[in-house]
């Protein structure tokens, strides 16, 4: 089955510098790929999401990559700010398959003032 | 996207007891799921919620341990059965299709279970 693994397990960087995961899939039938962000206490949130048709979609400070023969994606976020400070799951999943959401192991990221 | 609550968000149990967690969804959605997140995990999924008919068990879940309801498209139910220390997660329902967003899958903002 589906296997994706999630780097590094935590990350601190200065506000204002950027901060980058990485993940890898082993199931080359997935094409969906969403990020999502999870603060203390609450349950997790879509911030973005990338197709495989796609190799690269942004939406303000944050960026995903694909890159599907090497079967890794990754999330980038620049301008770092102290609201940023939380834990990112990468996920990945069949297009018509939503029940399979397989997701990575999590990534604390940490904002230093 | 979706407006999920649960109740409750979080109890205390006594091991040997049963809790059931509440999904409400504010829209019509074709698929509810059930995770579970053990401290400092990552997400694990349960059960896929089907209205109408019994939930459908990922490995190592069984409806005895884990009953799950669906009488309609907005709302699901999910016991624990039978405490044990082991089962103090956060239990998270999640929502998929209907008016949503195409292959986007929200989260509710989940339930944080303690059993002594």
């Amino acid at each position: 089955g589906e296997n994706v693994e999630q780097h590094p397990s935590t990350l601190s960087v200065q506000e204002g510098d950027s901060a980058v995961i990485k993940c890898t899939y082993s199931d080359s039938a997935s094409n969906y790929f969403p990020w999502y962000k999870q603060e203390l206490g609450k349950g997790p949130q879509l911030i973005i999401d990338i197709r495989s048709n796609v190799g690269e979609k942004k939406d303000q400070r944050i960026a995903v990559t694909l890159n599907k023969t090497a079967k890794h994606f990754s999330l980038h976020i620049t301008e770092t700010q102290p609201e940023d400070s939380a834990v990112y799951f990468c996920a990945a999943s069949r297009y018509s398959s939503a029940s399979k959401i397989i997701f990575g192991s999590g990534t604390r990221l940490s904002i230093r003032p | 996207s979706a407006v999920i609550s649960q109740k409750p968000s979080r109890d205390i149990c006594q091991r040997g007891t049963s809790l059931t967690i509440q999904c409400q969804v504010d829209s019509q959605v074709t698929m509810m799921f059930w995770y579970r997140q053990q401290p400092g995990q990552s997400l694990t999924l349960i059960a896929t919620a089907n209205q109408g008919s019994e939930a459908t068990y990922e490995s190592g879940f069984v409806i005895d341990k884990f009953p799950i309801s669906r009488p309609n498209l907005t709302f699901s139910t999910l016991t624990v059965s039978n405490m044990s220390p082991e089962d103090s997660s956060i239990y998270l329902c999640s929502v998929y299709g209907g008016a949503l967003p195409y292959n986007e899958q929200f989260f509710g903002p989940g339930t944080r279970l303690t059993v002594l």
